[in-house]
This record gives structure tokens, C-alpha cells and sequence, in this order.
């Protein structure tokens, strides 16, 4: 019973072109989402987050979508950079979770030169 | 300086074997989880406590018991292990239980053989 799901195991873009991930969710009762990126051997870190109560995030380069009617998210990254290449979560949260996070399975980014 | 880090890193047992995790955050934080990604990438909620007491504990075997001797300090505990058991498991933490920007440990990818 996977809630949060990356359709999109792996992504491959120019650099400096845009990369978009992107995640849907099945429970309506989430209320917080998350964007996390792991490099090899190494653990999550958190990127970006959104609430619930917004359809538009932006940090930088990074740029969270919510479209709630359609339980959808993407995350945009412009201009991608060949450091970007890593694994990116989606995650979601709601207070029925007890606030744990749930995870998709992760989308492989890999920018190239 | 590492916020979260974990001991050991890589880990490799016999079936049968009891094995514990160790995790300890200097970020202050009150909360501390455990993740296991398995094989399939997934990476899943096992437990969380908020100021040395559980409050989330999803469906995992009675073979895996935290313990958290105080606030900085969340242990895995794992009895008889079995292959299934092999994964990669993460620590976390956050400022508290509603904090959702979780801070993850390196992993400890235990091998059960």
C-alpha cells in the first residue's frame, strides 16, 4: 500500500536544461510533503518542502509544484547542474501519520555535461 | 561534525545472530526515528520517539526493539536475525515530533548471510 509513488525510476538531462521529478500520493490526508536527495552511501538530506495549503514552493534553483486536486508534485530544478545527479525522494506527511514521513521509491537524476 | 551519525556502517552476520545499531544526533533534537530501505529501494518507518518515549511503532517484528537511554541516543536492537533482515536501516531525527525537515544518519547496511 504505497502511498507516495515515483513512476519515474530514473530522469538523464543536459546540464542547464531543466529537470523535473515528479510524485503522486493516494492519501488526501496528507498535509506536508517533502523533497529529499541522497548521493551514494550516504543518508537523505532534506531539499525542499511544501505545505498543503500552497501549490508553489521556490529555493534557488529548486522549485516545489502542488496540485492537490490531482494529489500530485513535482520538483523542478533549473538550471540543473552535474552536482544535482543523485537519488531524489518524495516524501509526505499528515497529523493521521503520526507525522511519519512516507516515502516514494526514489527517482536516479543524472545530469550530464 | 557530524549531526547524526550511526555505528557500525557496513554489517555482516550469521542467521541467528543478535546485532545492535547504534545512532546519536548533536543537533539537540527531541525526536529520533529508524527508516529500513530494503532491497527494493523502499524506505519505510520503523519507529520514532520523541524524548525517550515511542510514539510510533508501525508494524515490525517483535525481533527489533529500540531503545533510547536518553534524548541524543536512539539504539536498534535485533534478535535472531534473518535474511529478510538485510537492508540498509537509517536514523533520523528532528527538532520534535511535528518537525517534519528530518535529519538522516549515513545508513548501516547490514548483510545477513
Amino acid at each position: 500500500d504505497q502511498q507516495v509513488k515515483q513512476n519515474s525510476p530514473s530522469l538523464s538531462v543536459q546540464e542547464g536544461r531543466i529537470s523535473i521529478l515528479n510524485c503522486d500520493y493516494t492519501n488526501s490526508m496528507f498535509d506536508y510533503f517533502l523533497w529529499y536527495k541522497k548521493y551514494p552511501a550516504e543518508g537523505p538530506t532534506f531539499l525542499i518542502s511544501i505545505s498543503s495549503i500552497k501549490d508553489k514552493n521556490e529555493d534557488g534553483r529548486f522549485t516545489v509544484f502542488l496540485n492537490k486536486s490531482a494529489k500530485h508534485l513535482s520538483l523542478h530544478i533549473v538550471p540543473s547542474q552535474p552536482g544535482d545527479s543523485a537519488v531524489y525522494f518524495c516524501a509526505a506527511s499528515g497529523t493521521n501519520s503520526g507525522y511519519a514521513l512516507n516515502f516514494g521509491k526514489g527517482t536516479s537524476l543524472l545530469v550530464t555535461p | 561534525d557530524t549531526a547524526v551519525s550511526q555505528t557500525p556502517k557496513y554489517l555482516v552476520t550469521q542467521m541467528g545472530n543478535d546485532k545492535s545499531i547504534k545512532c546519536e544526533q548533536n543537533l539537540g533534537h527531541d525526536t529520533m526515528y529508524w527508516y529500513k530501505q530494503d532491497s527494493k529501494k523502499f524506505l519505510k518507518i520503523m519507529f520514532s520517539y520523541n524524548n525517550k518515549e515511542l510514539i510510533i511503532n508501525e508494524t515490525v517484528p517483535n525481533r527489533f526493539s529500540p531503545k533510547s537511554p536518553d534524548k541524543a541516543h536512539l539504539n536498534l536492537h535485533i534478535n535472531s536475525l534473518e535474511l529478510g533482515d538485510s537492508a540498509v536501516y537509517f536514523c533520523a531525527s528532528s527538532l520534535n515530533a511535528g518537525g517534519l525537515e528530518q535529519y538522516f544518519g549515513p545508513g548501516t547496511r547490514l548483510t545477513v548471510t
